[in-house]
């Protein structure tokens, strides 16, 4: 069975902090895809990341990075000196073959950045 | 600035009418969705289009018709729905493949509030 758990249902921080968004996921695949999206009040999903599982190299966007470990499942998501402009809802998803390549996501994270 | 676009934002419209949703892509993706999202919970894939015809129907009741007019253009026709199908309705795009690392490009969603 594919799954994405966020266990963080909700993360408020004052800005300038540094904060980590949580993702676990489920598969059986070999070969799958895990995605990060950003949603604001205004309702578009933007996407920000998309990680194979055949590469396990960090990645660093400006104020954003993301540890992607197939050891332990996860695909963690890092907010570096955080905004206001940063508070959303965060989805992690997961995309395989054996879900005839749907978009599994996680519950999402809404992320509360104060000023 | 997002290139899938939908018409209209916020749509009201009573049990007994008939309305549509409009979205068009032009990232040249030969896949598209609609995806249902209701408050504070992920979006769920209603209907995929693969080269213009339909692939995947998520058993979703009939008072929902999509439509795929041309490899851009995607409708969502509504009719005689329920106050419980007020949600956010996304429509995305991507390129197809089963097995798809594909990235799926989200619009800014119509917002339909049935009452």
């Amino acid at each position: 069975a594919q799954k994405v758990t966020q266990a963080q249902t909700e993360i408020s921080v004052v800005e300038k902090e540094d904060v980590t968004l949580d993702c676990v996921y489920e598969t059986r695949d070999t070969t799958y895809y895990l995605f990060w999206y950003k949603q604001p009040p205004s309702g578009e999903l933007v996407f920000l990341i998309r990680r194979n599982s055949f590469d396990e190299q960090n990645e660093i966007s400006g104020r954003y990075s993301w540890n992607f470990q197939k050891s332990t499942s996860s695909f963690n998501f890092t907010i570096t000196a955080s905004q206001v402009v940063d508070s959303a809802v965060y989805f992690c998803a997961l995309r395989s073959g054996g879900n005839t390549g749907k978009l599994i996501f996680g519950q999402g994270t809404t992320l509360q950045v104060k000023p | 600035d997002t290139e899938v676009t939908q018409t209209p934002k916020h749509l009201v419209m009573g049990m007994t009418n008939k309305k549509s949703l409009k979205c068009e892509q032009h990232m040249g993706h030969r896949a598209m969705y609609w995806y249902k999202q209701k408050a504070k919970k992920p979006p769920e894939l209603m209907f995929v289009y693969s080269y213009e015809k339909l692939s995947i129907n998520e058993s979703v009741p009939s008072r929902f018709s999509p439509e795929c007019p041309n490899s851009s253009l995607l409708n969502l026709h509504l009719h005689a729905l329920q106050p419980e199908d007020s949600a956010l309705y996304l429509c995305a795009s991507s390129q197809p493949g089963q097995l798809s690392g594909n990235t799926i490009y989200f619009g800014e969603g119509s917002w339909l509030t049935v009452v």
